[in-house]
């Protein structure tokens, strides 16, 4: 069955950087487009990043725009998001995803607290 | 750019139908196709309802998904509530023209 499990979280100073990873099995990861999304504490969900099957396309929302870089090693089966800038704000469980226009499987999530 | 609108909260009892609506701010619902995510406390999302109506492998036929034009609306109807319901409900669409992805706010639905 489809496994996407995240690591990478933890807890950062405002303006400092973090990389998550999301390692996936039980399909072939090179066939799929991928999501980031993510869930602050008490909120709702926000979309964060997507990438098509091959990396030839990336989307992001317009909150971590030129600050989060979404990429991808089809040879690795694994989904990155590199995080730089953090701030405050960004603090949140952090959830790999598989799909393109809908979402058909979620990760378990990574906490990612910016705090000084 | 649109917005999908939910409502905060809903509840019902336990072997009722209740009906959660999705509204969209500007463009068609059928636009896109709407999914429906369930995320019970303390745990990852998972797909209720995927393409508007379709429901994934092991998702109970209590749950169906629908569009109306009308009101520029998704619906998620779950009957036969059963406890085990009791969860967060979000909505999401996808923005061709800016190619965003755009969750609703959530509805906690509470069964008593």
């Amino acid at each position: 069955q489809v496994q996407l499990v995240e690591s990478g979280g933890g807890v950062v100073q405002p303006g400092g950087s973090l990389r998550l990873s999301c390692a996936a099995s039980g399909f072939t990861f090179s066939s799929y487009g991928m999501h980031w999304v993510r869930q602050a504490p008490g909120k709702g969900l926000e979309w964060v990043a997507f990438i098509r099957y091959d990396g030839s396309n990336k989307y992001y929302a317009d909150s971590v725009k030129g600050r989060f870089t979404i990429s991808r090693d089809n040879s690795k089966n694994t989904l990155y998001l590199q995080m730089n800038s953090l701030r405050a704000e960004d603090t949140a469980v952090y959830y790999c995803a598989k799909g393109f226009q809908g979402i058909f499987s979620w990760g378990q999530g990574t906490l990612v607290t910016v705090s000084s | 750019n649109f917005m999908l609108t939910q409502p905060h909260s809903v509840s019902e009892s336990p072997g009722k139908t209740v009906t959660i609506s999705c509204t969209r701010s500007s463009g068609s619902i059928a636009s896109n196709y709407v999914q429906w995510y369930q995320q019970r406390p303390g745990s990852s999302p998972t797909t209720v309802i995927y393409e508007d109506n379709q429901r994934p492998s092991g998702v109970p036929d209590r749950f169906s998904g629908s569009i109306d034009s009308s009101s520029n609306s998704a619906s998620l109807t779950i009957s036969g509530l059963k406890t085990e319901d009791e969860a967060d409900y979000y909505c999401q669409s996808y923005d061709s023209s800016n190619h965003h992805w755009v969750f609703g706010g959530g509805t906690k639905l509470t069964v008593l």
